[in-house]
């Protein structure tokens, strides 16, 4: 049991490359989230899912595109990267939509664009 | 809309003492969750404690305690006997009732860096 398995951990891209960030988790859990951490602004939703095939935006969902093919897999998409794509990238998954349930995260992959 | 709180951005403790870590939070529901996450520099999330707006009674995990105060809006977080292992930056998060989609985010603080002196 794995939990959830972010990759890669470090990348470096160049303004306008795209890129995927992998996330996976092998807990069946039905919510899946993806989050950014900048210094002093602490934890901010990007996009999240449901369930397979359901996804919709966060707080920021801005130059980020999300599926949800599998209940497993939760690729964050950057499209045209840019500098203040700069940051750390958290997944987290958690059992159902019930608010009590705790999130799971993984650990970070962590993302510079120059 | 939710907002949360940490108005300590640093904070330091010796080795065997007490810490108490402040969080506030704003909300208009009466039903609510709120958590502490540790984040070490490993970077892990890692749960700590975990509170249900509609218990009374403080949560407690080990050398972890909570001190919710509803009325207040105030849900700062104990470590007693504090250990070198518990320096990280901790975030409080506040968590909707409500079931399904967005109400399932977490808001998180911006946190506050513990260090642990030994």
């Amino acid at each position: 049991n794995a939990g959830v398995t972010q990759t890669p951990k470090f990348q470096v891209l160049k303004t306008g490359q795209s890129m995927t960030l992998q996330c996976a988790q092998d807990m069946n859990h039905e919510y899946m989230s993806w989050y950014r951490q900048d210094p002093g602004m602490g934890l901010r939703l990007i996009h999240y899912s449901v369930g397979a095939g359901i996804t919709d935006q966060g707080e920021v969902p801005n130059g980020y595109n999300v599926s949800r093919s599998t209940t497993e897999d939760f690729p964050l998409r950057l499209l045209s990267a840019a500098p203040s794509q700069t940051s750390v990238y958290f997944c987290a998954s958690s059992y159902s939509g019930l608010s009590n349930q705790p999130q799971h995260f993984g650990d970070g992959t962590r993302l510079s664009i120059l | 809309a939710q907002t949360v709180t940490q108005s300590q951005p640093e904070m330091s403790v010796q080795e065997a003492e007490t810490v108490t870590l402040s969080c506030t939070y704003d909300t208009s529901e009466s039903d609510y969750y709120l958590f502490w996450y540790k984040q070490p520099p490993s970077r892990q999330m890692i749960l700590v404690i975990r509170q249900e707006a509609y218990k009374q009674q403080n949560a407690t995990e080990n050398r972890f305690s909570v001190n919710f105060q509803k009325a207040a809006k105030s849900f700062s977080l104990k470590i007693s006997d504090s250990q070198l292992g518990d320096a990280a930056m901790y975030f409080c998060a506040y968590r909707s009732s409500w079931s399904g989609g967005a109400t399932n985010k977490l808001i998180f603080g911006t946190g506050t860096l513990l260090a642990v002196q030994p």
